[in-house]
């Protein structure tokens, strides 16, 4: 059974960092490509970066580019994403997903002061 | 960017009405298009890919069509269980793009 599980959630400051990890386990990870999406309280979903199995490609959406970082290492079977410079609107459920077809239960990042 | 327009934002319905959700994206997609139902509280789960195809253990009333710039979901029969939110979703180009989502309320 596929099984994700994000953690590293919590309240931070505008400006500040958090790291997001995501544990799968069930199925071969470094096969798969992978996904953070997130959802603003009462808001729609919305992509946020994906990266290939092997780590080496990854694509961002506009609003974070520049500022998140996603990565992965295969040993752990562990997803990663590295949020810089957190402003209000990074307030959100993040979500990791494999395939955009297992998702995690999403963990809880709020930004303000 | 691909921008994916989604109507109605919401609708209200009765049990056993066919439904029908739209999306539309700004430029060509070919069938790369998955649709989503959301629960509250819950992660999506996807019901449609490849804009026609059913996922599996996905019940038979929910279809998807479209090929290119439009898209539809379809319930044909609702069931008091299909109250949730559904969001189309393009993965033809990066970024990947969600449409604005559709409220469904029984």
């Amino acid at each position: 059974e596929v099984q994700l599980v994000e953690s590293g959630g919590g309240l931070v400051q505008p400006g500040g960092s958090l790291t997001l990890s995501c544990v799968a386990s069930g199925f071969t990870f470094s096969r798969y490509w992978m996904h953070w999406v997130r959802q603003a309280p009462g808001k729609g979903l919305v992509w946020v970066s994906h990266i290939n199995g092997d780590g080496y490609n990854t694509n961002y959406a506009d609003s974070v580019k520049g500022r998140f970082s996603i990565s992965r290492d295969n040993a752990k079977n562990t997803l990663y994403l590295q949020l810089n410079s957190l402003r209000a609107e990074d307030t959100a459920v993040y979500y990791c997903s494999r395939d955009l077809i297992h998702w995690g239960q999403g963990t809880l990042v709020t930004v303000s002061s | 960017d691909i921008q994916m327009t989604q109507s109605p934002s919401s609708l209200s319905a009765s049990v056993g009405d066919r439904v029908t959700i739209t999306c539309r994206a700004s430029q060509g997609i070919r069938d790369d298009l998955g649709w989503y139902q959301q629960k509250a509280g819950k992660a999506p789960r996807r019901l449609i890919y490849g804009a026609s195809s059913l996922q599996s253990g996905v019940p038979s009333r929910f279809s998807g069509s479209g090929y290119g710039t439009e898209f539809t979901l379809t319930i044909s029969s609702l069931q008091p269980e299909d109250f949730a939110t559904y969001y189309c979703l393009q993965h033809n180009t990066s970024p990947l793009t969600f449409g604005g989502g559709t409220k469904v309320e029984i």
